[in-house]
């Protein structure tokens, strides 16, 4: 499975932007590029996915690099509710679309 | 329908014995997904199911661990024999197979731990 490097951890002030980083320079042409996060004591929820153009939805935006050897995952406005450890996952079509997770970026929020 | 349904949500087990979780998924998904966690770890990928079928099975899947899915509906997994390595946060995921475009839900797992 291709592999995805995250910084450890990042902070940031409520209300501000988060930008999240995720490199994954060995992607492949077909891989999706998937957001998960976990809040603590809970299961993973998705947040979003893309595979080429960047693509919001009401919780987030995915930016994708033209070369699509890395990707940005962007939290327009941080609540306190979105301390969690976020995950950036490639998913091949095939292999049964199952999630690799890696170590993840944990987020804190400060008030 | 409410999600991801796992029970026990908690289990605290003795060494030796065996233990059984079930994971409810959302009704339509054909895709069923067993994973486990420890401590400050990101999810590991133990088995998954298309319908009844099981497809894949992860070298972490001992064989003192076995999962079912009789009817393509809810699932099981089995430990025998519990070993302390075995505490940890057992995760269930639904979802439909695709292209890889799609996305997966979540239970809330259940948590053992083997004294």
């Amino acid at each position: 499975d291709a592999k995805t490097t995250q910084p450890n951890s990042m902070e940031s002030n409520e209300e501000e932007p988060v930008h999240l980083p995720c490199n994954h320079s060995t992607i492949s042409g077909t891989d999706y590029i998937h957001w998960y996060r976990q809040l603590p004591s809970q299961g993973p929820e998705y947040v979003i996915h893309g595979l080429t153009s960047n693509v919001n939805n009401r919780m987030a935006s995915l930016a994708i690099a033209e070369d699509r050897k890395s990707s940005t995952l962007i939290l327009h406005r941080a609540t306190l509710r979105d301390a969690a450890v976020y995950y950036c996952i490639l998913r091949p079509p095939a292999a049964g679309n199952k999630l690799t997770f890696g170590g993840g970026t944990r987020v804190l929020v400060k008030p | 329908d409410t999600g991801v349904s796992q029970n026990p949500r908690h289990k605290i087990t003795k060494r030796g014995q065996n233990v059984t979780f079930r994971c409810d998924p959302i009704s339509e998904h054909n895709r069923l997904y067993w994973y486990r966690q420890t401590l400050g770890q990101g999810p590991e990928f133990l088995t998954y199911f298309q319908n009844e079928a099981q497809l894949e099975k992860s070298r972490l899947l001992s064989d003192r661990f076995s999962a079912e899915r009789p009817k393509g509906s809810f699932s099981t997994l089995e430990i025998q024999r519990t070993e302390q390595g075995d505490s940890a946060m057992y995760l269930c995921a639904s979802g439909l197979a695709s292209a890889g475009g799609t996305e997966a839900f979540f239970g809330q797992g259940t948590r053992l731990t083997v004294v």
